[in-house]
């Protein structure tokens, strides 16, 4: 059972231009989400998290949008950078005992020069 | 400040052998998780150690077992090896269960043949 899922595999997108990377969930019980990147040869990368009593999350050209109501968040990125292609995770958990944290299947994003 | 350093960096093994997986927190961590990650999907919890005792476990089998020591490095441990064991091991640390984000360390690629 996929509690965290990020329907599109891969997203190509124009340097400059806006990334929107998607993710649903299914269990409401979870309150903080997070999102990674990942390049080839390397461990994730923290970029940005967001509580589940907050619906926005800014960090410089990294936005997260959370929907409660629709179990959705998006990762917005602007504007799109070429170094900015790698594989985007999102994560999801419960903040309290282990905090195990639930990964979707990643979204390759490429952004062209 | 170095990061979460993992070794050996890739390994192959037989079925049926054993493996042991070693993982070096960043300074001033005192949780480790340790995650599976099998092509293509995302990372899968397998345990955390706090203070050197298991903090929660997800859905592996027994044969998979962890250690934490007092300088709260850790090791991952695999027994009677199957093929679906084959995989990046992602080993990541936190200042706290769960934390505001692990820092993840570049993995452990693990064949098993």
């Amino acid at each position: 059972d996929q509690q965290v899922k990020q329907n599109s595999p891969s997203l190509s997108v124009q340097e400059g231009r806006i990334s929107i990377l998607n993710c649903d969930y299914t269990n409401s019980m979870f309150d903080y989400f997070l999102w990674y990147k990942k390049y080839p040869a390397e461990g994730p990368t923290f970029l940005i998290s967001i509580s589940s009593i907050k619906d926005k999350n800014e960090d410089g050209r990294f936005t997260v949008f959370l929907n409660k109501s629709a179990k959705h968040l998006s990762l917005h990125i602007v504007p799109s950078q070429p170094g900015d292609s790698a594989v985007y995770f999102c994560a999801a958990t419960l903040t309290s005992g282990t905090y195990k944290y639930i990964f979707g299947t990643g979204t390759r994003l490429k952004v062209l020069a | 400040e170095t990061g979460v350093t993992q070794s050996p960096t890739h390994l192959i093994k037989t079925r049926g052998q054993q493996v042991t997986l070693r993982c070096s927190s960043q300074s001033g961590h005192n949780t480790v998780s340790w995650y599976q990650q099998a092509l293509g999907q995302g990372p899968q919890f397998i345990f955390q150690y706090y203070r050197e005792e298991e903090n929660g476990r997800g859905n592996f089998p027994p044969r998979f077992s962890g250690l934490q020591f007092p300088n709260y490095s850790s090791e991952l441990n695999v027994n009677a090896l199957e093929l679906d064991d084959s995989a990046l091991y992602l080993c990541a640390s936190s200042f706290a269960p769960g934390g505001y984000g692990y820092t993840f360390g570049s993995g452990t690629r693990l064949t098993v043949v």
